[in-house]
């Protein structure tokens, strides 16, 4: 099945600069990479995700990049802000159409410094 | 928006017990999921299913079962509760479409004692 590595686990930075979080995937059928960001106490919520067919989306201080010759994707947070802080999942799977259960990284708990 | 309804928040049961955890879409998605969530582990899948009546096993679906009677309702049964079961439970939904995204609910946070 499908193995998910994610990186950091933990990750600080100073308010306004980049935060980068590095996942990597095992199986080259996975086609579907979610993001996920969950606050303390909350659900998790889809923030952005990338097809297989694509190599990089933006939506405004949010990018995601994929290597799928490398098997790897990236989230890229810019001018990070305190609302920032939370712990972020990415997630894979391959998506044929069916039910597709994601296979999730183990989290990035992103500290924003004021 | 997308509508995912967990019946409990918090739920305490004892070791042995039968518990049953329900979860309503309101959105007619086909796609329902189960997820448990550990410090550490990230989520991990329990079981998930495609249609009413039918459910396919995850990456951990020892000592789990789910059911599908209606389309809505996804309800995920522990027939003898154990101890090493106590986590947070999240359910999710989604369109059977090629890459559609998941919504998740609030999550049950079980202790068995």
């Amino acid at each position: 099945g499908e193995n998910v590595e994610q990186h950091p686990s933990t990750l600080s930075v100073q308010e306004g600069d980049s935060a980068v979080i590095k996942c990597t995937y095992s199986d080259s059928a996975s086609n579907y990479f979610p993001w996920y960001k969950q606050e303390l106490g909350k659900r998790p919520q889809l923030i952005i995700d990338i097809r297989s067919n694509v190599g990089e989306k933006k939506d405004q201080r949010i990018a995601v990049t994929l290597n799928k010759t490398a098997k790897h994707f990236s989230l890229h947070i810019t001018e990070t802000q305190p609302e920032d802080s939370a712990v972020y999942f990415c997630a894979a799977t391959y998506s044929g159409g069916g039910a597709d259960g994601l296979t999730f990284g183990k989290g990035t708990h992103l500290i924003i410094q004021p | 928006d997308v509508k995912v309804t967990q019946s409990s928040r918090y739920l305490v049961k004892r070791t042995g017990e039968k518990v049953f955890l329900e979860c309503v879409q309101d959105m007619d998605h086909e796609n329902m999921f189960w997820y448990r969530q550990d410090p550490g582990l990230g989520l991990r899948l329990i079981y998930f299913s495609y249609d009413v009546k039918m459910k396919e096993k995850g990456d951990i679906p020892e000592g789990y079962s789910v059911s599908r009677e209606k389309k809505e309702r996804f309800s995920l049964i522990l027939e003898s509760a154990s101890t090493n079961q106590t986590s947070m439970y999240l359910c999710a939904s989604s369109l059977a479409d090629t890459g559609q995204p998941q919504h998740f609910g609030d999550g049950t946070r079980l202790s068995i004692l």
